[in-house]
């Protein structure tokens, strides 16, 4: 039972324009989430989280936006950068199993110049 | 600060043979995980050791899988016998204090089993 979806598997944006990534979940017991990015041949790299009291969470380039009625959240990647290309999971953290997360199966983004 | 480590990186087995992965988490930290990545799927976790007590292992398959921390540091995670569907990245992660979600991964030790 997938409680985290991501169901773009792929995403091609051009350099410096905005890169979009969605994930829902279906758990409303999630309280926390995460992106993760990852590179071939290496474990996931923690990018941002933001915590279900919030609706925006912003690093640097990087913003995550929370609805939490709708059950979903994406990432916002401005400018987006040939080296931002990697696969994106999202994650969540339910409230009532410690700190275990939850991972969607992944956005494959490809940045061209 | 060095990050988790994990050996090896890359093992190749037959099928109903063992195998062991180590995992060392940052200096520190006081929770490990044991995730199982199987291609084109998000981690699943397997095991969750706080200090060297297990947290959480629902997921583990314990007829052929088992996992152990000795001291609450080094952690190991074992297959016996192994199937041809425990092909997978398996991924070892670890955090840090109270009221901190974020996990560390490691890099991860890529299993075939022919």
């Amino acid at each position: 039972d997938q409680q985290v979806k991501q169901n773009s598997p792929s995403l091609s944006v051009q350099e410096g324009r905005i890169s979009i990534l969605n994930c829902d979940y279906t758990n409303s017991m999630f309280d926390y989430f995460l992106w993760y990015k990852k590179y071939p041949a290496e474990g996931p790299t923690f990018l941002i989280s933001i915590s279900s009291i919030k609706d925006k969470n912003e690093d640097g380039r990087f913003t995550v936006f929370l609805n939490k009625s709708a059950k979903h959240l994406s990432l916002h990647i401005v400018p987006s950068q040939p080296g931002d290309s990697a696969v994106y999971f999202c994650a969540a953290r339910a409230s009532n199993s410690g700190y275990a997360l939850n991972f969607g199966k992944g956005t494959s983004l490809l940045v061209t110049p | 600060e060095a990050g988790v480590a994990q050996s090896p990186r890359y093992k190749i087995i037959e099928k109903r043979q063992s195998v062991a992965f180590w995992c060392n988490p940052i200096s520190g930290h006081a929770t490990l995980y044991w995730y199982q990545q199987i291609l084109g799927q998000g981690p699943k976790l397997l095991i969750q050791f706080q200090n060297n007590g297990v947290v959480d292992d629902s997921q583990l398959p314990k007829d052929r899988f088992s996992a152990e921390r000795l001291k609450g540091v080094d952690s190991t995670l074992k297959i016996q016998p192994a199937k041809l569907e425990d092909s997978a990245v398996y991924l070892c992660a670890s955090s840090g204090g109270s009221g901190t979600y974020e996990q560390y991964f490691g890099p991860g030790t890529r299993l075939t089993v022919t």
